[in-house]
């Protein structure tokens, strides 16, 4: 099910099923966000990014929302597949640097 | 294109020495970026470089430090390490401002 708005530390999902992961920003001046993928034992792997004059971005797969109103972001995933399992982080970019939500690990059950 | 690349990928020291993290960035790309991953503190900004010059700086001690030369390659080093810095160290690069930053696979230091 959805978990609307709401930042979980864990998501477990069946295989197929659509995934939802949420993130509140915190910097109100910031105009790039992205979301990144990282697996066991690698860097965080670029998926999707959105710039402030968007609220929606449409990838493979996956869709970004951005409410700037609410400092939220939100990356869903279509038909979660078995290699989706990972730890996902959002980003937000101002003056040359990156600051990282929580982060939320991705379970995908067979 | 070759990705960012890191080196060492392992590392183990023991407290009071030094080290020094080498990064290669993607071919074209002028700014690097370093970060510290924990499992307490998650991803925390250590810097940024742009040809050759530092832009940014997160709130570390000033024990970290970095540098950038001419080709982009860039290195951090951290003196007197501390059990705590025992961290996954992060590079990215990017083409240009509030451009895409892409990771390489780290470097794991184990400070004993």
């Amino acid at each position: 099910g959805e978990n609307v708005g709401l930042h979980l530390p864990t998501l477990s999902v069946q295989e197929g099923d659509n995934s939802i992961i949420n993130c509140a920003y915190s910097n109100s001046a910031s105009d790039y966000f992205i979301w990144y993928k990282q697996e066991s034992g690698k860097g965080p792997q670029f998926i999707i990014d959105i710039r402030s004059n968007m609220d929606k971005r449409q990838g493979q797969r996956v869709t970004v929302l951005l409410n700037k109103t609410v400092k939220h972001l939100s990356l869903q995933i279509a038909a979660t597949q078995p290699g989706d399992s990972a730890v996902y982080f959002c980003a937000w970019e101002r003056d040359y640097k990156l600051s990282f939500g929580a982060g939320t690990t991705v379970t995908v059950r067979a | 294109k070759a990705g960012v690349t890191q080196t060492p990928r392992y590392l183990i020291k023991t407290r009071g020495q030094q080290v020094t993290l080498s990064c290669s960035p993607i071919s074209g790309h002028r700014s690097v970026s370093w970060y510290q991953q924990t499992p307490g503190q998650g991803l925390q900004f250590l810097f940024e470089y742009f040809s050759e010059t530092q832009r940014n700086k997160g709130n570390f001690p000033g024990r970290f430090s970095g540098r950038q030369f001419s080709n982009s390659r860039s290195e951090m080093n951290v003196s007197t390490l501390e059990l705590g810095d025992s961290a996954l160290y992060l590079c990215a690069s990017s083409h240009s401002d509030a451009d895409t930053q892409y990771f390489g696979p780290g470097t794991r230091l184990t400070v004993l």
